[in-house]
C-alpha cells in the first residue's frame, strides 16, 4: 500500500530561521505531490504542487520543494520563515483518485 | 475562502445516533471527495463521487455512506456513531477527475459523539 511519510512530528524554530520538511512516500510509478497548509482553525489549502518537469517547484508564500525521484522524496523549505508560518503542514501524493496524506508537521514559529 | 462550503460547522451527538454532513463543491467542480481528520488517524480520504457516481473508496466504514444530488451537492452519512467516529470530516471538490486537478477543501465538519 501506498504510504506517506513525514519526519517530524513538531518544529519549533524562531522567525528569520530556515525551515526544511521531509517527505518521502513509497509508491514506485507516477505520482502527483503536493504540500498544503492548514492554519490554526481554517481549512486546508494548497502550497504547491508537482506534476512533472522541473523538479524544483515554487509555491505560494515563499516555499518551495524539491522532487528527488531517487530518493522518493518531496521535501518543502522556506529559507526565512515569519510568525504567521505558523501552522499545520501535510505532504500529499495523489495517485489515481486518491489522495494520501502524511501525518502532517506542526510548525510553530517564536517571534 | 475555498469556495466549499460544509454544514453544520459543529456536531455534538450520543452514540449509536446516526448524522447527516453536508457538502456544496465549488461552482462547476463535479468531483467531491470526502476525508476524515482525527488525532490518531490522521487525515484519511473516505470516498469520492464523480457527477453523481462513486468513483472511489478509502478508507470508509460500512457504517458510513455518501452519495452526490443531481445538483452536484454531497452528503456523508455516518450511523451507529461510536465514540472513536469524532473528528473533523473535511469535503473537498476539483472541476474533474484528472490527476493534476487540485483539490479545494471545505472549512470542515467537527463532530463530537459523547
Amino acid at each position: 500500500a501506498q504510504s506517506v511519510s513525514q519526519h517530524n512530528h513538531h518544529v519549533i524554530l524562531s522567525e528569520a530561521a530556515s525551515l526544511e520538511l521531509g517527505c518521502n512516500y513509497s509508491y514506485g510509478g507516477t505520482v502527483n505531490l503536493f504540500w498544503y497548509v492548514q492554519y490554526p482553525g481554517q481549512h486546508l489549502q494548497l502550497l504547491l504542487k508537482y506534476f512533472s518537469g522541473d523538479p524544483l517547484v515554487k509555491g505560494i508564500k515563499g516555499f518551495e520543494a524539491e522532487f528527488i525521484k531517487s530518493k522518493f522524496s518531496f521535501n518543502l523549505r522556506k529559507p526565512s520563515v515569519q510568525w504567521s508560518d505558523t501552522a499545520e503542514y501535510f505532504c500529499a501524493v495523489r495517485n489515481d483518485y486518491k489522495l494520501s496524506f502524511g501525518a502532517g508537521t506542526t510548525v510553530t514559529v517564536r517571534a | 475562502d475555498s469556495g466549499v462550503t460544509q454544514t453544520p460547522k459543529h456536531l455534538i451527538t450520543a452514540t449509536g445516533q446516526r448524522v447527516t454532513l453536508r457538502c456544496s463543491p465549488r461552482s462547476g467542480d463535479l468531483s467531491v471527495y470526502w476525508y476524515q481528520q482525527s488525532l490518531d488517524q490522521g487525515l484519511q480520504f473516505l470516498i469520492q463521487y464523480y457527477n453523481g457516481e462513486e468513483r472511489a473508496k478509502g478508507n470508509i466504514l460500512e457504517r458510513f455512506s455518501a452519495q452526490q444530488f443531481p445538483d452536484l451537492h454531497s452528503e456523508l452519512n455516518l450511523s451507529s456513531l461510536e465514540l472513536g467516529d469524532s473528528a473533523l470530516y473535511f469535503c473537498a471538490s476539483t472541476p474533474g477527475t484528472a490527476e493534476y486537478n487540485e483539490q479545494f477543501f471545505g472549512p470542515g465538519t467537527r463532530l463530537t459523539v459523547l
